[in-house]
């Protein structure tokens, strides 16, 4: 199972909307909505941001939101602050009864 | 207070041995299904295997490079999830996180991993 594709790193002024992407096949991204994304600061465990590819966990601020067309997955950060800079990754359930996650975002502020 | 907790990690030579342990407290750990979840030096997330609850069957699904080498379980009287590794490999090395698939009080889930450990790293090297 080959890791989901994720754009190295995205950067943006505070303020700013950024967006990444998550691509991956019919398998996984594409078949199910088991899409989750986590955000991870140096030194620190993930966090899950959405899960079931728009959902917000409660506690997690409303400026992030995801949503998924084909086999790309999206999570969108608006308002971007400054604390938002970390590592991002993407999930997916797959067909095999496995999950995978994409390769990571850097995200700059 | 809601927690993991991982333990067990170290040093262990290529071609050997060793057992995490991951406890849980603050909730009713028998309820969701667990998953590892490992990270290279350096590297992204790579997600290990997952065991469901009893009630759920409890059985088991790895990656396929850990396949045939780890084996989870669980003891749901000790609140504890296991991963033992055997036949390491010096790319086994990585923080090992244990997670809940799912909200740890399954409210919602499975498909996502919401509950986290602070890991513990295993470093594989003769």
């Amino acid at each position: 199972q080959s890791a989901l594709t994720q754009p190295a790193s995205v950067s943006g002024s505070p303020g700013q909307s950024i967006t990444i992407s998550c691509t991956g096949t019919s398998s996984d991204v594409g078949g199910y909505n088991y899409v989750s994304w986590y955000q991870q600061h140096p030194g620190k465990a993930p966090k899950v941001m959405i899960y079931d590819v728009s959902n917000r966990p409660s506690g997690v601020s409303d400026r992030f939101s995801g949503s998924k067309s084909g086999n790309t997955a999206s999570l969108t950060i608006s308002g971007l602050q400054a604390e938002d800079e970390a590592d991002y990754y993407c999930s997916s359930y797959t067909s095999s009864s496995t999950y995978v996650f994409g390769t990571g975002t850097k995200v700059t502020v | 207070e809601v927690q993991l907790v991982e333990s067990g990690g170290g040093l262990v030579k290529p071609g050997g041995s060793l057992r995490l342990s991951c406890e849980a407290s603050g909730f009713t750990f028998s309820n969701p299904w667990m998953t590892w979840v490992r990270q290279a030096p350096g590297k992204g997330l790579e997600w290990v295997g997952r065991i469901k609850s009893k009630s759920d069957g409890g059985t088991t699904d790895y990656a396929a490079p850990v396949k045939g080498r780890f084996t989870i379980s669980r003891d749901d009287s000790k609140n504890t999830l296991y991963l033992q590794m055997n036949s390491l490999k010096t790319e086994d090395t990585a923080v090992y996180y244990c997670t809940t698939d799912g909200h740890y009080d399954f409210s919602s889930g499975p498909g996502y991993f919401d509950l986290w450990g602070r890991g513990t790293l295993v470093t594989v090297s003769s």
